[in-house]
C-alpha cells in the first residue's frame, strides 16, 4: 500500500517564477494538507483540502494556492517566488474525521535562487 | 494562542540513556498531542500521541507524560539507541476543527554509541 507520494523531490526556481508541487494521498484518505518546513524549523500549516475545496488556511499570502482533484490528489501552487519561499514542502493526507491517521510524504525541496 | 514551545533545541545522550524532550502549549482548546520523528530527507512520521484525558501513555520505549494544568507534555525515550538519532517534533491540534497541526520547533537528538 503506497503512502503519500510527492513530486518532484527537488526543484530549483528563480525568484519571481511560479511553481507547482504535486501530491497523491495514501490510499483511502480523503483529505490533503500542505505544510512548509523551513530549514531547522517545525512544519507550518499552509492549507487543507477536502471535497475539492479549501477547508482551512494558515497564515500564508495569496501567492500560495492549491487544488484538489476528484481522485483526492492535490497541487500546491506558489506564484511570484521569493527567496524566503525556499523550504521543504510537505503533503499530509488523512481522513476528515480526525488527526490520528495523518501520514506525511517525504516532501519537495524547493530552492529559490 | 496557537504556539507550541519545544525544548531543548538539541540533545546528546549516550546509548542506553534516557532522552527527555519537553513541550508547552498555550491554547487550552488543543485536545490531541502527537509526537513526530523525522529523519533527514524524510517527512515526519507519527511516533506516539496522547489526549488530555490521560496523564501518561507508553508504547515500547517511548512514553508521553501530560500535565493538563501546566499545559505541558514531554516525550521520554528509554534505553536510547543510535537508531533513535533524528529530529523530534511535538505538535498539537483541535480535533473538532479538523486535522490542522501546530508544531514545535523541533529537537535534534543524537545518541552516541
Amino acid at each position: 500500500d503506497a503512502g503519500v507520494t510527492q513530486s518532484p523531490t527537488h526543484l530549483i526556481k528563480t525568484r519571481g517564477q511560479q511553481v507547482t508541487l504535486r501530491c497523491s494521498p495514501k490510499s483511502g484518505h480523503d483529505t490533503v494538507s500542505w505544510y512548509q518546513q523551513a530549514l531547522g524549523q517545525g512544519p507550518q500549516f499552509i492549507f487543507q483540502y477536502y471535497e475539492e475545496e479549501e477547508r482551512q488556511r494558515g497564515n500564508f499570502p495569496d501567492r500560495f494556492s492549491g487544488h484538489q482533484f476528484p481522485n483526492y490528489s492535490s497541487e500546491l501552487n506558489v506564484n511570484a517566488l521569493l527567496l524566503g519561499d525556499s523550504a521543504l514542502y510537505l503533503c499530509a493526507s488523512s481522513l476528515i474525521q480526525g488527526t490520528y491517521g495523518y501520514t506525511f510524504g517525504s516532501g519537495t525541496r524547493l530552492t529559490v535562487v | 494562542q496557537q504556539q507550541v514551545k519545544q525544548s531543548p533545541q538539541s540533545l546528546i545522550v549516550q546509548k542506553g540513556g534516557i532522552s527527555i524532550i519537553n513541550c508547552a502549549y498555550e491554547n487550552t482548546a488543543f485536545d490531541y498531542f502527537p509526537w513526530y520523528q523525522q529523519f533527514p530527507g524524510k517527512g515526519p512520521a507519527l511516533l506516539i500521541a496522547i489526549r488530555p484525558d490521560v496523564s501518561e501513555k507508553k508504547e515500547g520505549r517511548f512514553t508521553i507524560s501530560f500535565n493538563k494544568s501546566a499545559k505541558q507534555f514531554s516525550l521520554h525515550i528509554m534505553d536510547s539507541q543510535p537508531g533513535d538519532s533524528a529530529t523530534y517534533f511535538c505538535a498539537a491540534s483541535r480535533e473538532t476543527s479538523g486535522s490542522r497541526l501546530t508544531f514545535g520547533e523541533g529537537t535534534q537528538l543524537t545518541v552516541n554509541p
